[in-house]
């Protein structure tokens, strides 16, 4: 069972290129969204969809969009890359249930710099 | 608005003491709360999470954690710390949706031999 995959692991761009983040979860969990982390500000949320064609913007959208064709795949796009924007990207997927199992399952990270 | 606080952004202890980590949340409604542990290089691990029911939760590791309503806390506890406890660790905070979860800044733990 993969989990959470999300490629590519480490990405370096120049200022102003484009790019996609990939996130995929077999899990067929209904919720999946994008965290940027940097140092000594924790986690926070950029996108974030509750199912397959629903998307909403988290904490700190701007620069980054999102779409959510299936369950499955949930990409993350950057438009005209900054050096803001260097940071380690997680994505994570969760669902509900009544057993009270709900969790973030949390993919291995993209470590991204723009130069 | 939504919000967590972890107000020691590193703490050092010497391996076997005691350990507390500090987490106060704001939430306008039902909080769940969650406390994850991320090693240098590594993704997040979750240690234990409050839903409900009794406010005292155990997790994985020999972690607890108590959830007092009163002071909007859920700090983490250790009785006995391990060298291999060293990394960062985050307190987060969600809502029923299950779709929006708040992350605290973080605290790293040192251990000394």
């Amino acid at each position: 069972n993969a989990g959470v995959t999300q490629t590519p692991k480490f990405q370096v761009l120049k200022t102003g290129q484009s790019m996609t983040l990939q996130c995929a979860q077999d899990m067929n969990h209904e919720y999946m969204s994008w965290y940027r982390q940097d140092p000594g500000m924790g986690l926070r949320l950029i996108h974030y969809s509750v199912g397959a064609g629903i998307t909403d913007q988290g904490e700190v959208p701007n620069g980054y969009n999102v779409s959510r064709s299936t369950t499955e795949d949930f990409p993350l796009r950057l438009l005209s890359a900054a050096p803001s924007q260097t940071s380690v990207y997680f994505c994570a997927s969760s669902y509900t249930s009544a057993t009270g199992n709900e969790k973030l399952f949390f993919g291995s990270g993209t470590q991204l710099s723009v130069l | 608005a939504q919000s967590v606080t972890q107000p020691d952004i590193h703490i050092t202890v010497s391996e076997g003491a005691s350990l507390e980590l500090r987490c106060n949340y704001s939430y306008g409604a039902t909080p769940y709360l969650f406390w994850y542990v991320q090693s240098p290089g590594q993704g997040l691990q979750l240690l234990l999470k409050y839903f409900s029911g009794d406010t005292l939760v155990q997790g994985i590791k020999g972690f607890e954690a108590e959830f007092k309503r009163s002071q909007s806390s859920f700090n983490l506890r250790k009785p006995s710390v391990h060298w291999s406890d060293a990394a960062e660790y985050f307190c987060a905070v969600g809502g029923v949706n299950f779709n929006k979860f708040y992350f605290g800044s973080g605290t790293k733990l040192n251990v000394k031999p």
